[in-house]
């Protein structure tokens, strides 16, 4: 039974590229997060979505930053014309059910490095 | 808001040593609360978690109880070992609208050494 899946693992990406990121959730999850962690910081709330809805993007800048997660296939964070600023490990988590009391299981995070 | 505040590291400690990190939370209503675990390089994995008042989690020798009245949620183990070098996180989700989100503490990064 496989486990949250982020992929890339590392992104180097130069300023003003585009930065994709995937993650498929673990079988059966329908409800996923996205976290970024910037040196040294905690993980900070990004957006919750669910199949093709985004419930939450409280936490994504306005901004350069997108997410999706169709019907089929991985869930997708954007970036756009990313800077420096962007450099951050960026991690999925999925759960079971809305009401995630049996908490969020993570991928291993995309490290992304902007140059 | 929602918070939450980890004593601040890093801790060392050598094998066999008694361990306890420090987490209070701010939140409305009766959040959960969990301790994550990060190895170097890895994702988080969830270490223990507790949901109500006065619950206590434990996995791996560590525990944690849920003090409402100083809105606490501490982490300890009796005795470390240098496996456990990684950083913990403390967390919160306050349920409600807040759906699964979850609220980070700051991270403390623990080595124990031989």
């Amino acid at each position: 039974n496989a486990g949250v899946m982020q992929n890339p693992r590392h992104l180097v990406r130069r300023r003003g590229q585009e930065a994709r990121l995937r993650c498929s959730p673990m079988k059966g999850h329908s409800h996923v997060y996205w976290y970024r962690q910037l040196p040294e910081e905690g993980l900070k709330f990004m957006v919750y979505l669910q199949k093709e809805n985004i419930i939450d993007e409280s936490g994504m800048p306005k901004e350069r930053f997108s997410a999706e997660f169709p019907k089929e296939g991985p869930s997708i964070l954007r970036i756009q014309q990313v800077v420096r600023g962007d450099s951050a490990a960026y991690f999925c988590a999925s759960s079971l059910s809305e009401n995630s009391q049996m908490g969020q299981y993570f991928g291993p995070g995309t490290r992304l490095l902007v140059l | 808001g929602n918070s939450v505040t980890q004593m601040e590291g890093p801790v060392t400690l050598s094998e066999e040593a008694f361990l306890t990190i420090n987490c209070t939370y701010t939140a409305t209503g009766y959040p959960s609360l969990f301790w994550y675990v990060q190895y170097p390089g890895e994702g988080l994995q969830l270490l223990l978690k507790a949901t109500k008042a006065d619950d206590k989690g434990s996995n791996k020798g560590f525990e944690a109880t849920y003090r409402k009245e100083t809105t606490s949620f501490h982490l300890e183990k009796g005795s470390v070992q240098v496996s456990d070098s990684a950083v913990y996180f403390c967390a919160l989700n306050a349920g409600g609208t807040s759906y699964g989100k979850l609220t980070f503490g700051q991270g403390t990064i623990l080595t124990v050494h031989p």
